[in-house]
């Protein structure tokens, strides 16, 4: 079984502050996904990263992928109410599934 | 565009009762069909999978069975429930570059 650890478990901020959240295994992915999760419903997916030092960005949001493809990171500028909830990262092996990481639950004070 | 469909929402079950919660993708064919089950706000553990009518892998042994008999649909069963049966479960699909997985809205089971 692939283990993925992401950290911190917990993150409380106010609101206009930065954070981030990390990623990591000692596996090499082929790719790697971060989803974000209310309570109540299913994981939405918001990046996939494929390649070694890709870094992508989606509004506040900016997602990179480690150059050995071991390690990711989620950094929310400004940060929102509206982006509380749980952030899972999922990695994926080279076959049909992904090993899901233990989820970082943010909360955002307004 | 694709849609993919998961109930009940909730359901409140007796210890030793049967289950069955199915899930159905629409707008696609042939995808990839997962099983999920997650803790208390926390990460998701993969139950079972399926890659076309009929293959059903299982990742953990349990007291659940899964079943794909059309392209389409995935059902999760049981004879019997335990107590540690209760839990969220999520269905979930994804095309064949594994690139994102699409989650239904998910079943809260609880087993009393």
């Amino acid at each position: 079984t692939q283990l993925l650890e992401q950290s911190p478990q917990f993150l409380s901020i106010q609101e206009g502050e930065n954070l981030t959240v990390y990623c990591n295994s000692s596996s090499v992915f082929s790719s790697l996904q971060w989803y974000r999760q209310e309570p109540g419903e299913g994981p939405v997916l918001l990046v996939t990263v494929v390649t070694g030092g890709e870094v992508k960005k989606l509004k506040r949001l900016t997602f990179q992928f480690g150059d050995a493809r071991k390690d990711s990171s989620l950094h929310i500028t400004a940060a929102q109410p509206g982006d509380t909830g749980l952030y899972l990262c999922a990695g994926g092996f080279n076959d049909y599934k992904l090993s899901f990481g233990a989820g970082t639950t943010v909360t955002v004070r307004a | 565009s694709q849609t993919i469909h998961q109930w009940p929402a909730t359901l409140v079950q007796p210890v030793g009762s049967p289950l069955s919660l199915e899930c159905t993708v629409e707008g696609t064919s042939n995808p990839n069909l997962y099983w999920y089950r997650q803790a208390a706000g926390r990460g998701l553990q993969l139950l079972f999978y399926s890659v076309g009518i009929g293959q059903i892998s299982s990742e953990v042994p349990q007291n659940l069975s899964a079943s794909r008999p059309q392209d389409r649909q995935f059902i999760l069963s049981s004879k019997k429930l335990l107590l540690s049966d209760s839990g969220f479960y999520l269905c979930a699909w994804s095309g064949d570059n594994n690139y994102g997985y699409t989650f239904g809205s998910g079943t809260r089971l609880t087993v009393v």
